[in-house]
């Protein structure tokens, strides 16, 4: 049983406007979550993560909202830009010292130029 | 600063086929990691290794899956007898510390016909 869920394989938007990858969890004991974002033929990269004690976490043109009682993350983009085209993981651990991570099955982000 | 480097990228073998895939981890880092990748599950995390010494092998399916690390600089993920449900994407990753960021290989794409 999945306990991160993508449930959007797939999303495309336009250069410029928002990109909102969605996240649900169903483990109310994860604490600490991540985003990778994964290139064509490369490993995922880290991109943003977010503790349980913040709801909002932004790092430039990308932000990440956690909303503990609906078990919900979404990662923003804004303004989207053609590079950003990739696939996205989030990812959950029960403790941000653990090594031990859940990971969704990601969200193929298309950004039309 | 290379990353991690896998080997080899892809590999096509038939049913019942030993396979054997390498990771060489970032220098200095004492943590590592293999994953696989399917559409339907994501990224799951198969085992982990700290200081060269299996600490956490509860994700690795079957016993028809093993997993060395010799020394610091290399593993390895072993399928014997493979079978074609172990297609998927294999991922070696390393971190300077357990719980730090986890820095991906390319990933190993295999497929077992």
């Amino acid at each position: 049983d999945q306990q991160v869920k993508q449930n959007s394989p797939s999303l495309s938007v336009q250069e410029g406007r928002i990109s909102i990858l969605n996240c649900d969890y169903t483990n109310s004991m994860f604490d600490y979550f991540l985003w990778y974002k994964k290139y064509p033929a490369e490993g995922p990269t880290f991109l943003i993560s977010i503790s349980s004690i913040k709801d909002k976490n932004e790092d430039g043109r990308f932000t990440v909202f956690l909303n503990k009682s609906a078990k919900h993350l979404s990662l923003h983009i804004v303004p989207s830009q053609p590079g950003d085209s990739a696939v996205y993981f989030c990812a959950a651990s029960e403790d941000p010292g653990t090594y031990k991570y859940i990971f969704g099955t990601g969200t193929r982000l298309k950004v039309l130029a | 600063d290379a990353g991690v480097i896998q080997s080899p990228r892809h590999e096509v073998t038939e049913m019942g086929q030993e396979v054997t895939l390498r990771c060489k981890p970032i220098s200095g880092h004492n943590s590592l990691f293999w994953y696989r990748q399917t559409m339907m599950r994501g990224l799951e995390l198969l085992i982990y290794f700290n200081n060269n010494v299996p600490i956490d092998d509860s994700g690795m399916p079957e016993d028809r899956f093993s997993a060395k690390m010799p020394n610091a600089s290399f593993s390895t993920l072993k399928i014997q007898p493979s079978e074609p449900r172990d297609s998927a994407v294999y991922f070696c990753a390393s971190s300077l510390k357990g719980p730090g960021t986890q820095y991906f290989g390319p990933g190993t794409r295999l497929l077992v016909l």
